[in-house]
């Protein structure tokens, strides 16, 4: 299966600032995926990062607060923008790889809390 | 749009019990899948089912998949406190979607 690096693992940041989430794939995987974490909560889709075009977000999520980009079939980042205390959360990429008999594999996730 | 469903949310059990963790889905999924998730870690891939009636198992864990009832089932047997974490079950149309997930505290 896939092999995925997530930077940062965390960080703290303040309130009204950016922070860019990398994500890098040891192989090329046409489907590429976003989740955020909430405390004690599930996980929610935010959106499909798209190579060559623009991200597919779900339902809450816009692009002018989570932008992402997907230059290559390996990377893509994801920026949480304007920062609020309520962003604090578990921020996941996830791939599909070709095939997929082992299913969606998720990175380590990059811990985000905004003070 | 697809919804999943999952309980119970919570679950304590003793060692040496059994148990199942139910996901009920709202609409046709292409396959469904079960993680476990570690305080603090990521999402472990479990099981993924393919097709209906499938049945897979690992260890003291044994998922399966009736998509007639649009329902699967994860079986723990003879729980042991290792078992103890988060399970989450999803259904995919392209994209994953997680139930709320199952949280599971094996006691001696």
């Amino acid at each position: 299966s896939a092999v995925i690096s997530q930077k940062p693992s965390r960080d703290i940041c303040q309130r009204g600032t950016s922070l860019t989430i990398q994500c890098q794939v040891d192989s090329q995987v046409t489907m590429m995926f976003w989740y955020r974490q909430q405390p004690g909560q599930s996980l929610t889709l935010i959106a499909t990062a798209n190579q060559g075009s623009e991200a597919t977000y779900e339902s809450g999520f816009v692009i002018d607060k989570f932008p992402i980009s997907r230059p290559n079939l390996t990377f893509s980042t994801l920026t949480v923008s304007n920062m609020s205390p309520e962003d604090s959360s578990i921020y996941l990429c996830s791939v599909f790889p070709t095939g997929g008999f082992y299913g969606y594999t998720f990175g380590s996730g990059t811990r985000l809390t905004v003070v | 749009e697809l919804k999943v469903e999952q309980n119970p949310l919570f679950l304590s059990m003793q060692e040496g019990k059994n148990y199942t963790i139910y996901c009920n889905y709202s609409t046709t999924s292409d396959r469904l899948y079960w993680y476990r998730q570690d305080p603090g870690k990521s999402l472990e891939s479990l099981f993924v089912l393919l097709s209906n009636g499938a049945v897979k198992q690992e260890g003291r864990l044994m998922a399966s998949l009736d998509t007639k009832a649009r329902l699967s089932t994860l079986h723990i047997t003879a729980a042991v406190h290792d078992l103890s974490a988060t399970y989450f079950c999803g259904g995919s149309q392209g994209n994953l979607i997680f139930g709320k997930g199952t949280k599971l505290s094996v006691k001696p």
